[in-house]
């Protein structure tokens, strides 16, 4: 089976853009998680969609959104972008059918904010 | 309000020797907990993963170790080699929901 693959793998912005993130699952994954991670802040948590659905989500501004399609790639969005978003951005597929589902990562996005 | 600590942000091991790599959490209704290694440019890949209702999960080289009335676990690595010097991340979930991760540490074994 493929991985989880992340579009794209850098990106450069400045203050104030916006950007668009993509993430396509492991085949037959339904659930999709973002991830923003930054020196010493660990790995954050974004969102989670399940079915086209957000099923969780965590404490980040509104300034960041997704939303998953029908063959369950997902994108995120970030508006109005600050230098302070700048960092990796991982999305993690599962099957997202129990409790307790083992979580794939993609390589990641690199964002930069300039 | 971090949910999910990990105190040491490095940590060298000789060759061979034990690394132990440790974990606190702070929310008691956790139950599920994993561990993943992180390479530079790479994502995090699953490592081992122990339910509440145990205490001890053993895969190969890898054991976590969890104390729930402490709220820590712990993974142990034996014996080291250089090729698990990486970044270690545990994380915590509750019934299914988010994942909640620690901050890492980044382990180095010394030939």
């Amino acid at each position: 089976k493929a991985g989880v693959t992340q579009t794209p793998r850098y990106l450069i912005k400045t203050r104030g853009q916006q950007v668009t993130l993509s993430c396509s699952p492991i085949s037959g994954h339904r659930s999709v998680s973002w991830y923003q991670q930054t020196p010493g802040q660990g790995l954050q948590f974004l969102f989670e969609y399940f079915s086209e659905t957000q099923r969780n989500k965590g404490n980040f501004p509104g300034r960041f959104s997704g939303r998953q399609f029908s063959n369950s790639r997902s994108e995120m969005n970030v508006s109005t972008l600050e230098l302070g978003d700048s960092a990796l951005y991982l999305c993690a597929s599962s099957d997202g059918t129990s409790a307790h589902n083992e979580q794939f990562f993609g390589p990641g996005t690199r964002l930069t904010v300039l | 309000d971090q949910q999910v600590k990990q105190n040491s942000p490095s940590l060298s091991v000789q060759e061979g020797r034990i690394s132990i790599l440790n974990c606190d959490y702070t929310n008691s209704m956790f139950d599920y907990f994993l561990w993943y290694k992180k390479y530079p440019a790479e994502g995090p890949t699953f490592l081992i993963s122990i339910s509440s209702i145990k205490d001890k999960n053993e895969d190969g080289r890898f054991t976590v170790f969890l104390n729930k009335s402490a709220k820590h676990l712990s993974l142990h690595i034996v014996p080291s080699q250089p090729g698990d010097s990486a970044v270690y991340f545990c994380a915590a979930s509750e019934a299914g929901n988010q994942f909640y991760f620690g901050t890492g540490t980044s382990l180095t074994v010394i030939p």
